[in-house]
């Protein structure tokens, strides 16, 4: 059972590139989330999805698109990276909004140069 | 403000038990509180939950306070492996601070 898959591991982006990171579960969960994370502090909310097709913004919405097509990918877009994208993100799923236990992925870490 | 308070850094002794508290003090009635950890270089792992009462399981304990503005993670006996990053949050609000960095001594 793989849980939650995230992909790539690393990334280095120049300034202003667009990359896509993975998130794939395996769980059947519903709801899934994005989280970024830099140095030294905690993890803050950037989009999340309640089912396919349903997105909705959170904490730090800006510079990042997501869309979610089917219930097991949920992908987080960055368009024209910049050097405040520096951070590592994970990618989180749960079965029930309610207790919502979150799963989360490995991240990715990824420096934009 | 809704979010939880924890203290930056705790430091604990192996094989000895570890009290975490944690404080939300604006919690409402059907907000649960969670406690995740996260080990180095690593995501965050679930470690448990609670509601009112106290609970429970393979990995801790949580002590709910009777007020539930506050609650106690608490670790029997604190391994090496034990040393993370230890998250309290609120389910309505799912904001991870910058919690607790538990540092176990051998």
């Amino acid at each position: 059972n793989a849980g939650v898959t995230q992909t790539p591991k690393f990334r280095i982006l120049k300034i202003g590139q667009s990359m896509t990171l993975q998130c794939t579960q395996d769980m059947n969960h519903n709801y899934m989330y994005w989280y970024r994370q830099d140095p030294g502090m905690g993890l803050k909310l950037i989009y999340y999805s309640v089912g396919a097709g349903i997105t909705d913004k959170g904490e730090v919405p800006n510079g990042y698109n997501v869309s979610r097509s089917t219930t097991e990918d949920f992908p987080l877009r960055l368009e024209l990276a910049a050097p405040s994208q520096t951070s590592v993100y994970f990618c989180a799923s749960s079965y029930s909004v309610a207790i919502n236990i979150q799963y989360f992925g490995a991240g990715t870490r990824l420096s934009v140069l | 403000d809704a979010k939880t308070t924890q203290p930056n850094s705790m430091e604990s002794n192996e094989e000895e038990p570890v009290h975490l508290p944690c404080n939300h003090s604006t919690i409402s009635g059907t907000d649960y509180i969670h406690w995740y950890r996260q080990l180095p270089s690593q995501g965050p792992e679930y470690v448990i939950h609670g509601l009112t009462s106290n609970v429970n399981n393979r990995m801790a304990s949580l002590a709910i306070a009777e007020d539930r503005k506050s609650s106690t993670l608490i670790l029997h006996r604190a391994t090496l492996r034990d040393a993370a990053v230890y998250y309290c949050i609120r389910v309505n609000d799912m904001r991870f601070g910058a919690g607790t960095r538990l540092t176990v001594k051998p």
